[in-house]
């Protein structure tokens, strides 16, 4: 009972390096969201992916990418990280608005 | 706008005791869905209970229950009998439930942090 399986757990990198963090659900959701988590702040959403097929920005876009890969996969790409992108990165998804959503475990984020 | 207020940053609660976790929002929305998730140390984030706006009763999942008072605009969560195991910081968040064709969002409050008590 996987659920949302996100790659890599923990990461650092230095500034201006690009990397991609990983999301992948096995639920069978058509939604797909990408969070970041700094503290005192909460989650604030980063892009959506509302059906295969589509993504749009959610609150905190810029410096990142994303790609819906298909029904299951759900990509985040910084092309050129920043120390400010240093966060606990989460990946969710859903079914529904009155349906719960569903998360990765967290990706570690540090940005030297 | 969607806001979620969580006034509590941090609460200590003794072993087996009740506690609330307070939660006040705002919106305009007519419907909308309130949602509350627990994040223990190790980082994930657990879904716990969920309250629709149009609900007449409130909702209860096992030892958690919301106390929902929509004219007070308050969705406050209920943790009877406490573990160490519920030690934890916990979110209350919002969504609206008109479909108008594009996302609605999910708003997420600033957390709770609760330590239980031996």
């Amino acid at each position: 009972n996987a659920g949302v399986t996100q790659t890599p757990k923990f990461q650092v990198l230095k500034t201006g390096q690009s990397m991609t963090l990983q999301c992948a659900q096995d639920m069978n959701h058509n939604s797909m969201y990408w969070y970041r988590q700094d503290p005192g702040m909460g989650l604030r959403l980063i892009y959506y992916s509302a059906s295969e097929g589509t993504t749009d920005k959610g609150e905190v876009p810029n410096g990142y990418n994303v790609s819906r890969l298909n029904k299951r996969e759900f990509s985040l790409r910084l092309e050129s990280a920043a120390p400010s992108q240093t966060s606990v990165y989460f990946c969710a998804c859903d079914q529904g608005f009155t349906r719960p959503q569903h998360f990765g475990d967290g990706t570690r984020l540090s940005i030297l | 706008a969607q806001k979620i207020t969580q006034t509590q940053p941090g609460m200590f609660v003794q072993e087996k005791e009740a506690v609330t976790l307070d939660c006040t929002y705002d919106t305009s929305d007519p419907s909308y869905g309130l949602f509350w998730y627990k994040q223990p140390s190790s980082g994930e984030m657990i879904f716990l209970i969920y309250q629709g706006s149009y609900d007449q009763q409130n909702a209860t999942e096992g030892r958690y229950s919301l106390n929902f008072q929509k004219a007070r605009k308050s969705a406050n969560l209920v943790i009877s009998a406490s573990q160490l195991g519920d030690s934890a910081m916990y979110f209350c968040a919002m969504r609206p439930l008109m479909n108008s064709g594009g996302y609605q969002k999910v708003t997420f409050g600033t957390g709770t942090k609760l330590q239980v008590i031996p």
